[in-house]
């Protein structure tokens, strides 16, 4: 089992630019959430996916950020315009079924200049 | 709204010393309590949980922790600690979902734990 895989690893862009964060959730696995992680803010749940539809989106944080899960094994998680207080790690985590255990991705630190 | 405090920030302890970790929950309802640990670079790792019955839950590498009601609390232990187990730790609470197991996970702001040799 591959697990959860996020990809890129590491981003760096500059500020007003787009940035597009990919998450491939684990085969079978119908619950899809979007953390971001900050030292300030500790973890926080962006929005979840049950069977591809957004069920809260309320910890999107304005809109300039947007989540779209166009399948059952990809989502991406954008950002346009990027400014630098959106620098933070950006975790994609799958469950077998809403409420079940998470399996986390290693994440996307995200530098924003 | 549910919400976690995990009150140090920073905990050091001597290898093969016990280990606490405080987590303190405010939620409405009866609490589906996580703790979670994270790697340097790795993400989050699902320790123990509580949902009911005996509040003292076992989970992985040798953890437990206790859910007292009365206190909101849901501290997390390891009678011996070894290097290998320096990390962040994270607390978590989730609403009951209807079709079974937590919903909507809220997570502290997390604990550094430092191994001294």
């Amino acid at each position: 089992d591959a697990g959860v895989i996020q990809s890129p690893r590491h981003e760096v862009t500059e500020m007003g630019q787009e940035v597009t964060l990919r998450c491939k959730p684990i085969s079978g696995h119908n619950s899809l959430f979007w953390y971001r992680q900050t030292m300030m803010r500790g973890l926080e749940l962006l929005i979840y996916f049950n069977n591809n539809v957004p069920i809260d989106d309320s910890g999107m944080p304005e809109d300039r950020f947007s989540a779209k899960m166009p399948n059952a094994s990809f989502s991406t998680l954008k950002i346009q315009p990027s400014e630098p207080r959106d620098s933070a790690v950006y975790f994609c985590a799958s469950s077998l079924a809403r409420g079940g255990k998470l399996f986390f991705g290693s994440g996307t630190q995200l530098s924003v200049l | 709204a549910q919400s976690v405090t995990q009150p140090d920030i920073h905990i050091t302890v001597s290898e093969g010393a016990s280990l606490e970790l405080r987590c303190n929950y405010s939620y409405g309802a009866t609490p589906y309590l996580f703790w979670y640990v994270q790697s340097p670079g790795q993400g989050l790792q699902l320790l123990l949980k509580y949902f009911s019955g005996d509040t003292l839950v076992q989970g992985i590498k040798g953890f437990e922790a206790e859910f007292k009601r009365s206190q909101s609390s849901f501290n997390l232990r390891k009678p011996s600690v070894h290097w290998s187990v320096a990390a962040e730790y994270f607390c978590a609470v989730g609403a009951l979902y209807s079709g079974g197991g937590a919903d909507g996970l809220t997570f502290g702001k997390g604990t550094h734990l430092i191994i001294q040799p």
